[in-house]
């Protein structure tokens, strides 16, 4: 079965320094990697994707991911935290024999502290 | 582009009641539409897999008699609940993938129900 684990449920940062939220998967073949960002009371943003290419893909809102095969994760990061940036994220995987499905984590909450 | 919009985005009904909700894609036709179901800080849960024209695909546990999917257009898909019950309480989610896309879902704002 194909799935993604966030390990954290939280990550705390204060404002200004390096953020990441972890995401492991589990996949047969070639995975196609997503992140996402909700608000509260709001959907879900896409951040950015790996589907095949160089390694690091940078996305929306100063964000950028790092796919590792040896470690089957896909790291999300943010060099430097705006307190803006406390929301819900999101990783997921497309399912490749499943209509197009996404199989999501669980979600890890970002809190920015000033 | 790829915006998707839902309609209404609370919505507060009586138990036994019925309630309609609308998803959109404004910017683009969408081969196919997802409805979600999430909890408080919780993830998403896949209620169901809609195409145009065609019958949705329910997941496990979903009962397709009162959750009613209708996919009439390459833009629009519609959620109903019936005989709402406080336990249906909840936000749903839709999301739609773009024709000719790359496998990303562009997802609607919500809508909060609560049945009284």
């Amino acid at each position: 079965a194909q799935s993604v684990a966030q390990p954290e449920d939280q990550v705390n940062v204060a404002e200004g320094n390096p953020l990441t939220v972890k995401c492991t998967y589990s996949v047969s073949g070639n995975p196609y990697l997503f992140w996402y960002v909700q608000y509260p009371n709001r959907g879900l943003q896409f951040l950015l994707k790996y589907i095949t290419g160089d390694n690091l893909v940078k996305g929306s809102y100063g964000f950028e991911a790092e796919f590792n095969k040896s470690q089957t994760s896909f790291h999300l990061k943010k060099p430097s935290a705006l307190v803006s940036d406390s929301a819900l994220y999101f990783c997921a995987v497309f399912l490749t024999d499943s209509w197009g499905k996404l199989q999501f984590g669980a979600g890890t909450q970002v809190v920015v502290t000033p | 582009g790829a915006v998707v919009s839902q309609h209404p985005s609370r919505v507060i009904c009586k138990s036994g009641t019925s309630v309609k909700i609308e998803c959109r894609s404004l910017d683009f036709q969408a081969t196919t539409m997802f409805w979600y179901r999430q909890f408080p800080k919780q993830s998403l849960m896949l209620m169901a897999t809609s195409n145009e024209g065609s019958k949705a695909t329910y997941e496990q546990g979903v009962e397709k008699d009162k959750f009613l999917i209708n996919h009439a257009s390459l833009t629009l898909s519609t959620l109903t609940v019936t005989s709402a019950h406080p336990e249906d309480s909840s936000f749903y989610i839709c999301s739609a993938t773009h024709q000719g896309g790359t496998y990303e879902q562009y997802f609607g704002p919500g809508t909060r129900l609560t049945v009284t």
